[in-house]
C-alpha cells in the first residue's frame, strides 16, 4: 500500500535557523511523483514543488531546497534562513496511478518565532 | 489567469440534512479532485472527475456524490450528513496528469 510519513508533528525555530522537514514514503510503483505543498492558517493548500521518480536531482528555489533520495525513500524539504512568514503546516504527498490522487503525510506544523 | 474557486466558505448543518459545496476549476483544467481534511489531519481523497465522468474514488461512502459540468466546474454533495463529516473540503483542479492546485476550502460544521 502506498503512504506517506511525516514523523515530526511540531518543529518551532527562531528567524533566521535553518529547517528540515523529513517526508518518508512508501510505494511499490516505478513511476510516480512526489510533492509538497504549504498550508497557511487560511486553509489554502499552496503548491511548492512536483519531482518525478526518475529525477533524482537536488532542487533549490531561493531559500527552499529539496532532497530527494530514492534508496531511503525520501523527500526532505529544507528552508534556509527561515522566516516567520514560513510559520504554516507543510504536507508531503505521493500521487498514485492512474487518477493521480494525492496521498497525503499527516503534515508538520512548522513555527518561525522573531 | 482565474484560480481554484469554491463556495461557500462556511457551512453549519444538522445531523441528517444534506449539503452541496461548489468548485470552479481554473482556466484551462479539465479535471477536478475532492479532497476531506479532519481538524490536525492531512487531506483524504474523495473521488476525481475528469471530463464529467468519475474518474476514481477514495474509501468514502456512497452517500457522498459529485458531479462536473460541461464547464469543467463541480460540485460534491453528502447526504444525510453525519457528525464526523465535519471538516475543510478541498477541490484541486488539474491538466491531464499534471499538479492539483487547489481552491481555499469550504469548511462545515455538522451539529
Amino acid at each position: 500500500a502506498q503512504k506517506v510519513t511525516q514523523a515530526q508533528t511540531e518543529i518551532s525555530v527562531v528567524e533566521k535557523e535553518d529547517v528540515t522537514l523529513d517526508c518518508v514514503y512508501e510505494t511499490r510503483d516505478t513511476t510516480y511523483y512526489l510533492f509538497w505543498y504549504k498550508q497557511p492558517p487560511s486553509g489554502e493548500l499552496v503548491f511548492l514543488i512536483r519531482r518525478n521518480s526518475f529525477d533524482e536531482q537536488n532542487e533549490i528555489s531561493g531559500r527552499y531546497s529539496w532532497n530527494f533520495q530514492k534508496s531511503t525513500s525520501s523527500f526532505n524539504f529544507t528552508i534556509t534562513a527561515s522566516q516567520v512568514v514560513d510559520s504554516a503546516v507543510y504536507f508531503c504527498a505521493l500521487s498514485e496511478a492512474p487518477t493521480d490522487k494525492l496521498i497525503f503525510g499527516t503534515g508538520t506544523r512548522l513555527q518561525v518565532f522573531p | 489567469e482565474t484560480g481554484v474557486t469554491q463556495s461557500p466558505t462556511h457551512l453549519i448543518k444538522t445531523r441528517g440534512q444534506q449539503v452541496t459545496l461548489r468548485c470552479s476549476s481554473q482556466s484551462g483544467h479539465n479535471t477536478v479532485s475532492w479532497y476531506q481534511q479532519a481538524l490536525g489531519q492531512g487531506p483524504q481523497f474523495i473521488f476525481q472527475y475528469y471530463r464529467e465522468e468519475e474518474n476514481g474514488r477514495g474509501n468514502f461512502p456512497p452517500r457522498f456524490s459529485g458531479l462536473q459540468f460541461p464547464n469543467y466546474s463541480s460540485e460534491l454533495n453528502v447526504n444525510a450528513l453525519e457528525l464526523d463529516d465535519s471538516a475543510l473540503y478541498l477541490c484541486a483542479s488539474s491538466g491531464a496528469q499534471d499538479t492539483q492546485y487547489f481552491g481555499p476550502g469550504t469548511r462545515l460544521t455538522v451539529l
